[in-house]
Formats: C-alpha cells, sequence, structure tokens
C-alpha cells in the first residue's frame, strides 16, 4: 500500500497563477482532507470530501476549490494564487470521521512570489 | 467549537531523560483525543488515541498520554527519550462539524532531544 501520496512535492507559482496539488489513497477510506500548514498555527482545514462526488468547506476555504470525482482522488485547486497561500499543504484520509485516525501525505511546500 | 491548547510551543530535553508535552481542550461532554507525530520534511502520524476506557493510553515508540476530564487536559509523556524523538507533535481532538467531525489541532509542540 501507498497509503496517501501527494503531487507535486514542491512548487514554486506567481501571483496571479493557478495550479492543481493531487493526492491520492490506496485504502478505499471514504473521508478525505485538504489542510494547510503553517508556522505557530498547526494545521487548518481547508476543505473537505465524505465520499465520491461530495465537497464541504473547512475553517479557511476561500480562495480555494476541490473536487472528487473520483473515491480514491481529491484534488485542490488555487485558481489565482496569492502570497498569502505560501504554505504546506497536507492531504489526509480516513474511514470514518469522528474515532478513526487520519492518514496523511507526505506534504506539497507550496511558494507563490 | 472545541479549541486545544498546547502550552510549550518548545520543549528542549537531553536524551534519556523524561518529557511531557502538555496539551488542554474545551470542554465537552464527550471527547475523542489524539496526538500526531511529524517528523522533519514528513507528514503527521499517529501517536496514539483516546476513545474511551482507560484513561491512560499507551502507543507508538514508547510514548503514553493520560486523559484527564476533570482538567480536561491530554498530557502525552515519554519516560526515556532518544534523539530520534526530534519533531513536531500535535494534540487534536475530534470536534463536531455539521453531521461530521474534523480534528482540531493544537499549534504544536517542537521536541528537541540534545545529545
Amino acid at each position: 500500500n501507498a497509503g496517501v501520496t501527494q503531487t507535486p512535492k514542491f512548487r514554486v507559482l506567481k501571483t496571479g497563477q493557478s495550479m492543481t496539488l493531487l493526492c491520492a489513497q490506496d485504502m478505499n477510506h471514504e473521508y478525505m482532507y485538504w489542510y494547510r500548514q503553517d508556522p505557530g498555527m498547526g494545521l487548518r482545514l481547508i476543505h473537505y470530501s465524505v465520499g465520491e462526488g461530495t465537497t464541504a468547506k473547512g475553517e479557511v476555504p476561500d480562495g480555494y476549490n476541490v473536487s472528487r470525482l473520483k473515491k480514491q482522488n481529491f484534488l485542490l485547486g488555487l485558481e489565482s494564487a496569492a502570497p498569502s497561500q505560501t504554505s504546506v499543504y497536507f492531504c489526509a484520509s480516513s474511514y470514518d470521521s469522528h474515532s478513526y485516525e487520519q492518514y496523511f501525505g507526505p506534504g506539497t511546500r507550496l511558494t507563490v512570489t | 467549537a472545541q479549541s486545544v491548547t498546547q502550552l510549550d510551543s518548545q520543549v528542549p530535553v537531553f536524551e534519556e531523560a523524561p518529557v511531557e508535552l502538555r496539551c488542554n481542550y474545551s470542554s465537552s461532554v464527550s471527547v475523542y483525543l489524539f496526538w500526531y507525530v511529524q517528523y522533519p520534511n514528513q507528514g503527521l502520524q499517529l501517536l496514539l488515541k483516546y476513545l474511551s476506557g482507560s484513561t491512560l493510553v499507551k502507543g507508538i515508540n514508547g510514548f503514553e498520554a493520560e486523559f484527564n476530564k476533570s482538567q480536561t487536559s491530554f498530557h502525552l509523556r515519554k519516560p526515556s527519550v532518544h534523539i530520534s524523538d526530534t519533531a513536531e507533535y500535535f494534540c487534536a481532538v475530534s470536534d463536531r462539524m455539521g453531521s461530521n467531525y474534523k480534528l482540531t489541532f493544537g499549534k504544536g509542540t517542537l521536541l528537541t532531544v540534545n545529545p
């Protein structure tokens, strides 16, 4: 099992450019999540999905969009990148949302100049 | 909504010393609590979790945590640390979000183990 994988690992964007981050999991999990991690802030939930074809907003959704067309994939899009979106992005998945652990990917380090 | 406070942002210790990383959460009728560890340049992985039952929870790598409902705390401990325990540690609580739940994370504690 590869677990949770993320592509790319690193990316540098100019302000206003767009990009898509891909998350894939091979554990047949229903729930998938996108977080951002900033120094001293812990992890903050951007968007999440409770199953194929569903998405919902988390704590900090502005400036991001997501799609879950296939159960194993969860895409995070930035339509017009801003320097405030410079962060490390983590994808996670879980069997259930309450008591089951979340499995995290290795992260994508994004810099917006 | 739940909140999680990790009382120390950084904890430096010497190898083989004991360590305690402190975590407090806001009160709730019932909570599920987690500790995750993040090694440098990696994602997070679960150390241990409290769902119910015994208040002393044992996890991987010799870590344990004690759930204290009256003090709304879930402190993480290890009796003797190794250099390889150097990492950032996150406390998290399962928090209701509509009909689902999300993890609310603390801001993290950087544990540095020195030789």
